[in-house]
């Protein structure tokens, strides 16, 4: 079973354009977390999705930045006009029933 | 939310040695769980342990849920453990509260 895929790994984007990150759940996850994390700090929680339903996105910047969890593909975090702030790595977590989660390898945002 | 304080902050072993992490939370939590964040950045899972205690290998875990504590042990270090032990605690099944962190660094 593989695990939880994120890509890209390495995303460098310059300021004012969009990043698009992907997270592929483990086979048979249908709930998706995706956290934040800025240097030498712990991760924050951004949003909660299940297929094709947000849950809870409390922690999710109120604008430039929305998810999706599609019936068909992967998750999608997408940031719109990037500023330098928002380099930090992203981590989405897949579990098969909201308690126990798995991390993906992350995705590395440099906004230059 | 929950606030999630780990001790101590930074920790620095000789190979062989032994140590306990520890993990406070101000909540009551359904979820617990350790995790090791490598030097490539990759969180691994240790243990998912919202109560009780469990065993893999050199490391064991115990949650306290009724006084709101974990704790990690590593025994017998090596230089693979280095890196960054998390604590994460959940309320229910929603987002996970991390912790800060330890920062385990062992030499040789």
């Amino acid at each position: 079973n593989a695990g939880v895929m994120q890509n890209p790994r390495h995303l460098v984007r310059r300021r004012g354009q969009e990043a698009r990150l992907r997270c592929s759940p483990m086979k048979g996850h249908s709930h998706v977390y995706w956290y934040r994390q800025l240097p030498e700090e712990g991760l924050k929680f951004m949003v909660y999705l299940q297929k094709e339903n947000i849950i809870d996105e409390s922690g999710m910047p109120k604008e430039r930045f929305s998810a999706e969890f599609p019936k068909e593909g992967p998750s999608i975090l997408r940031i719109q006009q990037v500023v330098r702030g928002d380099s930090a790595a992203y981590f989405c977590a897949s579990s098969p029933s909201g308690y126990e989660q798995y991390f993906g390898p992350g995705t590395r945002l440099t906004v230059t | 939310g929950i606030q999630v304080e780990q001790s101590p902050p930074d920790l620095i072993l000789q190979e062989g040695a032994n140590s306990t992490l520890r993990c406070n939370f101000s909540d009551s939590v359904n979820n617990l769980q350790w995790f090791h964040q490598n030097p490539w950045g990759q969180l691994i899972n240790l243990f998912y342990i919202p109560s009780g205690t469990k065993q893999n290998g050199r490391l064991s875990a115990t949650t306290v849920a009724t006084e709101r504590y974990s704790l990690l042990y590593i025994s017998s270090s090596q230089t693979t453990d280095s890196g960054v032990y998390f604590c994460a605690v959940s309320p229910w099944g929603n987002q996970f509260y991390f912790g800060t962190g330890t920062s385990l660094t062992v030499i040789p």
